[in-house]
């Protein structure tokens, strides 16, 4: 199993909808988890940082299932500008070794 | 608050030049980091470093080096550069535990 794994994608979704994507990762250790955008040929942005209980930020719900050792992202009422890569970010153990995957693409469709 | 700054942007480099790329960040972070990312790729680590003075190997550490004399400065160096090192250098740096915060890139060329 890839230490952090996502579905590359494309998720092509028409504008106003909601869509989630999901992350594996393998180390049952780890402890932070964190999503981020990264816009084409630009630096990746925090979204979010992920909690137990999980959390919300606006249209942005983030969670973490422990014992099947994934995390989800659900973004509701998707705009235009949502069209983005979305990375799943995990620390690999207590020694801070964060692990980026390879990233979802969404495209909002108009 | 400039965050994370790389310098250069940009650069052009002929095979077997060699050079440094600069990040330096405001924050107080004790952990930095230095990726590659290449066209339609995954962002790739290249060093870490975990505190001033001390440097960690990623999983793409060949033909590279990296220093960390000051905690605010975290330099890569391109000992002779190939072709294969043309790619999109990020900087990063993070809390312990801590989200990463990324600097805005090196688009490097090599001819």
């Amino acid at each position: 199993r890839k230490e952090v794994e996502q579905d590359p994608g494309p998720f092509n979704v028409p504008e106003g909808a909601t869509v989630a994507f999901n992350c594996t990762y393998s180390n049952s250790a780890s402890q932070s988890f964190f999503w981020y955008r990264q816009d084409c040929r630009k630096e990746p942005k925090l979204l979010m940082s992920v909690y137990s209980s999980g959390n919300e930020d606006g249209r942005f719900t983030a969670q973490l299932n422990r014992a099947s050792q994934y995390i989800s992202l659900l973004i509701r009422d998707s705009k235009l500008s949502d069209s983005a890569t979305y990375l799943c970010v995990v620390n690999k153990d207590r020694d801070d070794k964060i692990i980026f995957g390879k990233g979802t693409r969404l495209h909002i469709l108009p | 608050n400039a965050g994370v700054t790389q310098t250069p942007k940009f650069r052009v480099l002929k095979t077997g030049q060699s050079m440094t790329l600069l990040c330096a960040q405001d924050m107080n972070h004790e952990y930095m980091y230095w990726y590659r990312q290449d066209p339609g790729m995954g962002l790739r680590l290249i060093h870490y470093s975990v505190g001033e003075g001390t440097t960690a190997k990623g999983e793409v550490p060949d033909g590279y080096n990296v220093s960390r004399l000051k905690k605010q400065n975290f330099l890569l160096g391109l000992e002779s550069a190939a072709p294969s090192q043309t790619s999109v250098y990020f900087c990063a740096s993070s809390r312990p535990g801590g989200p990463q915060h990324f600097g805005d890139g090196t688009r490097l060329s090599i001819l």
